[in-house]
């Protein structure tokens, strides 16, 4: 199966900083990925599309100053929380979109989760 | 204000017997769907997906069901173990969105 990870697994920020999660595709070339939010018991919420050489695509609600989003790379997606606050702690995950003659299937990161203080 | 989690669905079964978990989508435009398995503080886990013009998909002890008719979809995961114990999500891509929409989730407990 596809491998796709995350970086930092896990951060602790004081409020008012900016904190860069990195998303990678290990072992396939991604020129789509997304990056989504979950709370506690509560589904996974899409935030953004981001896609490769181009502004990501946010969903409605997210602010895009907010949570910037680069994809520089086919295998490279990262997504900055600016000025954090302790409403934005949560579970972010990102994924991958595999594309191929039979397959168009998302393949998902461990996720990062972010406690804001 | 404090926020209040949603309750997820709760199953329960037996080791070694059958689970099955639904699902329920409204487009009519969802031409692919995908269950992942989700444990606790990782990632979403790819189990099994199922194009929009097939019934019915079988995979390593676990199938998948659609009824486009009813827009019902199920995921049945025969003889389960203590590791099937996770929650699980359905999710829907619309035609022509290129996103995936998620279900809330099912959260299933194998009882030894």
């Amino acid at each position: 199966g596809a491998v796709v990870s995350q970086h930092p697994s896990r951060v602790i920020c004081k409020s008012g900083t900016s904190v860069k999660i990195e998303c990678r595709s290990l072992d396939f070339q991604a020129t789509t990925m997304f990056w989504y939010r979950q709370f506690p018991k509560q589904s996974l919420m899409l935030m953004a599309t981001s896609n490769e050489g181009s502004k990501a695509t946010y969903e409605q609600g997210v602010e895009k100053d907010k949570f910037l989003i680069n994809h520089a790379s086919l295998t490279l997606s990262t997504l900055t929380v600016t000025s954090a606050h302790p409403e934005d702690s949560s579970f972010y995950i990102c994924s991958a979109r595999r594309l191929g003659k039979d397959e168009d299937t998302q393949y998902f990161g461990p996720g990062t989760r972010l406690t804001v203080l | 204000g404090e926020s209040v989690g949603l309750h997820l669905p709760t199953l329960s079964v037996q080791e070694g017997d059958n689970s099955i978990i639904n699902c329920a989508y409204s487009n009519s435009a969802s031409d692919y769907f995908i269950w992942y398995k989700q444990e606790s503080g990782k990632g979403p886990q790819f189990i099994i997906d199922i194009r929009s013009n097939m019934d019915k998909r079988q995979g390593q002890r676990v199938t998948v069901l659609l009824n486009k008719t009813v827009k019902h979809l199920s995921l049945q995961i025969a003889a389960t173990q203590p590791g099937d114990s996770a929650v699980y999500f359905c999710a829907e891509n619309i035609r022509g969105a290129q996103k995936l929409v998620f279900g809330q989730g099912t959260r299933l407990t194998i009882n030894p």
